[in-house]
């Protein structure tokens, strides 16, 4: 079956550690996203990358850092200078980036303790 | 700047027909889409516009009208699985989706 899948589905760590979260697609996608989520918000753009090997920041990159070293992963690592960082956290693939539909994995829960 | 608003909650009853609008601010346009979400799940694409007009599919169908900055979804013949939340968001001239907070729709029998 073809998808996206994250993990952990949920995550706790303690203030002042650095957490990476998982995110793999088979759907050979080129274009992979990492959004946040909060209440009452909409979905926040942290990184995405449109290739393999590069990536861009998008609106709230500080304090997270990313990977795209296989075109199926792109882990998206918490720092603990991300000040404010339990949310839900989206990661999503398209075909490319463009008018392609954006397809998501089921998201991490991160809290910190 | 950037700006997608919807309502936060609407209230609707099984085998009713809801309307949820959307108005877009954005730098460019190249189209709006409707997403599903369910509480604590990720969002599922529901439609795709970027002409003027109606789409439909199924139960579901979504308008645009670009003039007015303005898109709605409507579902018709709710279902208590209906109870979601429903997120609008455009897509920018850089290809960039801009998100609304979503709307709680809440189905009641």
């Amino acid at each position: 079956d073809g998808g996206i899948t994250q993990s952990p589905k949920y995550l706790f760590r303690k203030e002042g550690q650095n957490v990476t979260l998982s995110c793999e697609q088979n759907l050979n996608h080129d274009a992979m996203y990492w959004y946040r989520q909060d209440p009452g918000q909409g979905l926040r753009l942290i990184y995405y990358s449109q290739i393999v090997n590069d990536f861009q920041k998008g609106d709230i990159a500080e304090g997270y850092s990313v990977s795209r070293e296989k075109k199926e992963s792109f882990p998206l690592t918490v720092t603990s200078a991300q000040k404010n960082p339990t949310a839900f956290y989206l990661c999503a693939s398209s075909t490319s980036q463009g008018p392609d539909t954006q397809y998501f994995g089921p998201g991490t829960r991160l809290t910190v303790l | 700047g950037q700006n997608i608003d919807q309502p936060t909650e609407m209230t609707a009853t099984e085998g009713a027909i809801v309307q949820i609008n959307c108005t877009y601010q954005t730098s460019g346009f190249n189209g709006l889409f409707w997403y599903q979400q369910h509480a604590g799940e990720a969002p599922t694409f529901l439609s795709y516009n970027v002409l003027d007009g109606l789409e439909e599919k199924g139960r579901f169908s979504s308008f645009l009208s670009r003039s007015k900055g303005y898109s709605y979804l409507l579902l018709k013949e709710l279902q208590m699985k209906d109870s979601a939340s429903y997120l609008c968001a455009g897509l920018d001239s850089n290809y960039q989706l801009i998100w609304g907070a979503g709307t709680k729709l809440i189905i009641k029998p």
